[in-house]
């Protein structure tokens, strides 16, 4: 089962402007990771948060995570042409264990 | 670093018909992920190995699905019978043991299977 869900499922926006997705869990994490997909291609790796952590900032990447709300939301600020990809949050359990995907969200950024 | 391998790229078959992906994780990698990902949807975790052993396949459906990893490094999926649902991308990850806990993941490009 997919217990992370995230809002919206698709966003649109003009390049320069911030981009703000958000995931919902149901369930008890040791961390949350987000993840991009663009079309045809693997996941890769953008930001890993843990449960006792508020705030994370990567670059142009800002992640928030509020445990009592069981909510995190990626921020992508100064949106570029070549953000335009599908967005997952991922919960784990902890250490290597698998990870549990929500349906993403599919950002189109217009040049 | 080379990156995780998968082969091949694409696959049509018709149903109840067998296939077989392969998969080579990052060199030094001990656990090994494959993932179900159905369109319009985020990966389904399949199996989990470290090393060669299995560590999950809670959600493999077992009667027709089975993977191994013999000699703890490359992996293979297979599906036997293929069924119209099993229609998806069939994704392998693989994360390092070593280091600070909670090692990403790493993913290939996949295999696009299509049953006719």
């Amino acid at each position: 089962s997919q217990q992370g869900e995230e809002d919206p499922q698709a966003l649109s926006i003009q390049e320069g402007e911030n981009a703000t997705m958000n995931c919902s869990y149901k369930t008890s994490i040791n961390n949350l990771q987000w993840y991009r997909q663009n079309s045809g291609r693997g996941l890769v790796h953008l930001i890993l948060i843990r449960s006792n952590e508020r705030e994370k900032h990567s670059g142009r990447l800002r992640v928030t995570l509020d445990t009592s709300k069981k909510s995190s939301s990626l921020l992508i600020t100064a949106s570029r042409a070549a953000d335009t990809a599908s967005y997952f949050c991922a919960r784990s359990r902890g250490g290597a264990d698998g990870l549990t995907f929500g349906k993403g969200t599919h950002l189109i950024i217009q040049p | 670093e080379a990156g995780v391998a998968q082969s091949p790229r694409y696959k049509i078959i018709e149903k109840r018909q067998s296939v077989a992906f392969w998969c080579n994780p990052i060199s030094g990698h001990a656990t090994l992920y494959w993932y179900q990902q159905i369109l319009g949807q985020g990966p389904k975790l399949l199996i989990q190995f470290q090393n060669n052993g299995v560590v999950d396949d809670s959600q493999l459906p077992k009667d027709r699905f089975s993977a191994e990893r013999l000699k703890g490094v490359d992996s293979t999926l297979k599906i036997q019978p293929a069924k119209l649902e099993d229609s998806a991308v069939y994704l392998c990850a693989s994360s390092s043991l070593q280091g600070p806990p909670n090692q990403p993941q790493h993913f290939g490009d996949g295999t696009r299977l299509s049953i006719l």
